[in-house]
């Protein structure tokens, strides 16, 4: 059975700082996804990484995906406020649903 | 269009009604889902529909009523609900069941009193 185990849960940052977020699964997933979540609305689609080695760059967000180590991981390069979310990877294992991680409540300060 | 709607975007209701929440997606998707979402807590998958039929109901009350009228459209009918139910209520498509980027609809804030 999948488990998707992500770290930390709760990250204060400050504006300009850079930081990362790690996801660690369980067996094989075949596809890692990050999901943004602001306060109150639903689930954005971030990335999508479907291969060992993948690399996805949106703005100032960054994810990478290593099958060897089984780990995931959501690059911060220089902070802002509007980046203040929750922050969930998922994974999945041939034809099973999405497995979630908890979530990291990111908050960016000034 | 790239979007997931859902209808309403807030419902209270009381343990006796029954009601519905509505799910539309026009994609072209296949695999449409309802999830459960507590303040602070990942999205709960509930029900996965795939080319219309039922695959997944991950041991949900059968309060909850899930139906799928066609490969746009997605229903969730709600009886006799308990306080506890009250949640944000989140479907989501995907191109199929086995590929699972799925996009989110805004959710129904779902109060039971």
């Amino acid at each position: 059975e999948l488990k998707v185990e992500q770290n930390p849960l709760f990250l204060s940052m400050q504006e300009g700082k850079n930081y990362t977020i790690y996801c660690n699964y369980s067996t094989t997933s075949d596809r890692l996804y990050w999901y943004r979540q602001d306060p109150g609305k639903s689930l954005e689609s971030l990335f999508v990484l479907l291969s060992n080695g993948a690399v996805k760059q949106e703005g100032r967000l960054m994810a990478s995906l290593d099958t060897k180590a089984r780990l995931s991981t959501l690059h911060i390069t220089a902070a802002v406020h509007d980046l203040s979310a929750t922050y969930f990877c998922a994974g999945d294992s041939g034809n099973t649903p999405l497995v979630f991680g908890k979530g990291t409540r990111l908050s960016v300060i000034a | 269009d790239t979007e997931v709607t859902q209808t309403p975007k807030h419902l209270v209701m009381g343990m006796t009604n029954k009601k519905s929440l509505k799910c539309e997606q026009h994609m072209g998707h296949r695999a449409m889902y309802w999830y459960k979402q507590k303040a602070k807590k990942p999205p709960e998958l509930m029900f996965v529909y795939s080319y219309e039929k039922l695959s997944i109901n991950e041991s949900v009350p059968s309060r909850f009523s899930p139906e799928c009228p066609n490969s746009s459209l997605l229903n969730l009918h709600l009886h006799a609900l308990q306080p506890e139910d009250s949640a944000l209520y989140l479907c989501a498509s995907s191109l199929s069941s086995s590929y699972n980027e799925q996009f989110f609809g805004p959710g129904t804030r779902l109060t039971v009193l």
